[in-house]
């Protein structure tokens, strides 16, 4: 089965410093995988997507992804972070099944803060 | 087009009660997802449907709980005899259904939290 991990139940930076929340993947095949975003009191946002091609992804609100097959990884970065980007990050996989694939596995998230 | 609603966003009931919950999808997506998310978890998966059709149910879920999608537009989510154990968040999202295999991006609503004294 598809599974995902986020080593890191919080991460903490400073404003206009690089952010990396971490995230690594155990599948069968190849993988398809998302970052989504939680901010308070809303529900989960997408960031961006690993389907094939580049293993650099480009996202929403300046962030990006590098997928390392040798490393199984999947780790969420931005350049400069922003206090508002202080929310609840989930990695994710499509656990792609004899159906096509209709179930994505999340994993546990990592809280991000940034401070001013 | 507001997204995917969900209604209510809060539910309170006793142990024991019968609660139901429905979703909204956004008017043209196919698939629809649902989602059970605890404090300091990530979202679980409970179903889902393409259309009308539930295709798959997680083996978690217990006989308790039933949803449907009649027309395949909005959805509910019933439990029965609600225990404490109920108590979390439930999600429902949903996505174009275009792809197979299914590598597109889900929409989230807001959410039902469910609280069970």
């Amino acid at each position: 089965a598809q599974s995902v991990a986020q080593p890191e139940d919080q991460v903490n930076v400073a404003e206009g410093n690089p952010l990396t929340v971490k995230c690594t993947y155990s599948v069968s095949g190849n993988p398809y995988l998302f970052w989504y975003v939680q901010y308070p009191n809303r529900g989960l946002q997408f960031l961006l997507k690993y389907i094939t091609g580049d293993n650099l992804v480009k996202g929403s609100y300046g962030f990006e992804a590098e997928f390392n097959k040798s490393q199984t990884s999947f780790h969420l970065k931005k350049p400069s972070a922003l206090v508002s980007d202080s929310a609840l990050y989930f990695c994710a996989v499509r656990d792609i099944d004899r159906t096509g694939g209709f179930k994505t596995i999340f994993g546990a998230g990592t809280r991000l803060f940034v401070k001013a | 087009d507001t997204g995917v609603s969900q209604d209510p966003r809060h539910k309170i009931t006793k142990r024991g009660q019968n609660v139901t919950f429905r979703c909204d999808p956004i008017s043209e997506h196919n698939r629809l997802y649902w989602y059970r998310q605890t404090l300091g978890q990530g979202p679980e998966f409970l179903t889902y449907f393409q259309n009308e059709a539930q295709l798959e149910k997680s083996r978690l879920l217990s006989d308790r709980f039933s949803a449907e999608r009649p027309k395949g537009s909005f959805s509910t989510l019933e439990i029965q005899r609600t225990e404490q154990g109920d108590s979390a968040m439930y999600l429902c999202a949903s996505s174009l259904g275009t792809t197979y295999p299914n590598n597109e991006k889900l929409f989230f609503g807001s959410g039902t939290q469910l609280s069970v004294l």
